[in-house]
């Protein structure tokens, strides 16, 4: 398994908290993303970056920020938490000279927003 | 739009049965083609990928995929499943010069011993 790690792995919160997640990767790799994944909606890309302070947003950004300050670190931000935003979120790291690379996933992180 | 599809959402068999996941995009251009697995409260694990060469790609777990451009088909086989491939499968594609990994939505695999 590539070195991905993402903290905490669950978290409950209270609507209008701010949440920060992190993903974390010994890999070296220049591409990392951030998807949440809910029942019949499959996997949804939020942000993704393609280096350091290097970012751009995906299919769901609405009320997510990222930021990426260290090629390791990748960190996704919940402004202020809604319940819609209630998911498994995980993230995703590729390496390689093209964004057309295999992408190799963290554990995920459980988040309730009440 | 470019999408995946995957036509089969559910599919339940018994140990030893052969198996064959649906998988189509829309593009009609060059595409790299993946199968990824996620086993019940785990992450996303890649099975197998195409991106160029031969069409018949093997991945781990006795599992394989034939890209038939002509239908523009990434399907996934194994010959015989086991009680341990109850899973999430899940196809994706890169298209064109497109950014982003077009996803299906998956299809829920239960496999009775």
């Amino acid at each position: 398994d590539a070195g991905i790690t993402q903290s905490p792995r669950h978290k409950v919160t209270e609507t209008g908290t701010p949440v920060t997640l992190r993903c974390h990767q010994t890999e070296n790799h220049r591409y990392m993303y951030w998807y949440r994944q809910d029942p019949g909606h499959g996997l949804r890309l939020i942000h993704y970056s393609y280096g350091v302070k290097d970012t751009d947003k995906g299919e769901v950004s609405d009320g997510y920020s990222v930021s990426r300050s260290k090629t390791e670190d990748f960190l996704l931000t919940l402004e202020s938490a809604t319940s819609s935003q209630t998911s498994v979120y995980f993230c995703a790291i590729s390496g390689g000279g093209s964004y057309q690379e295999t992408q190799y996933f963290g554990p995920g992180t459980r988040l309730l927003v009440l | 739009a470019q999408s995946v599809s995957q036509h089969n959402h559910h599919v339940i068999l018994s140990e030893a049965a052969s198996l064959e996941l649906g998988c189509n995009y829309s593009y009609g251009g060059t595409v790299n083609l993946f199968w990824y697995v996620q086993y019940p409260g785990q992450h996303l694990q890649l099975l197998l990928k195409y991106f160029s060469g031969d069409p018949l790609v093997k991945g781990i777990k006795g599992f394989e995929a034939e890209f038939i451009k002509s239908k523009f088909s990434f399907n996934l086989r194994k010959p015989s499943v086991q009680w341990s491939d109850t899973a999430e499968y899940f196809c994706a594609a890169f298209a064109g010069n497109n950014r982003k990994l077009i996803w299906g939505l998956g299809t829920s695999l239960a496999v009775n011993p």
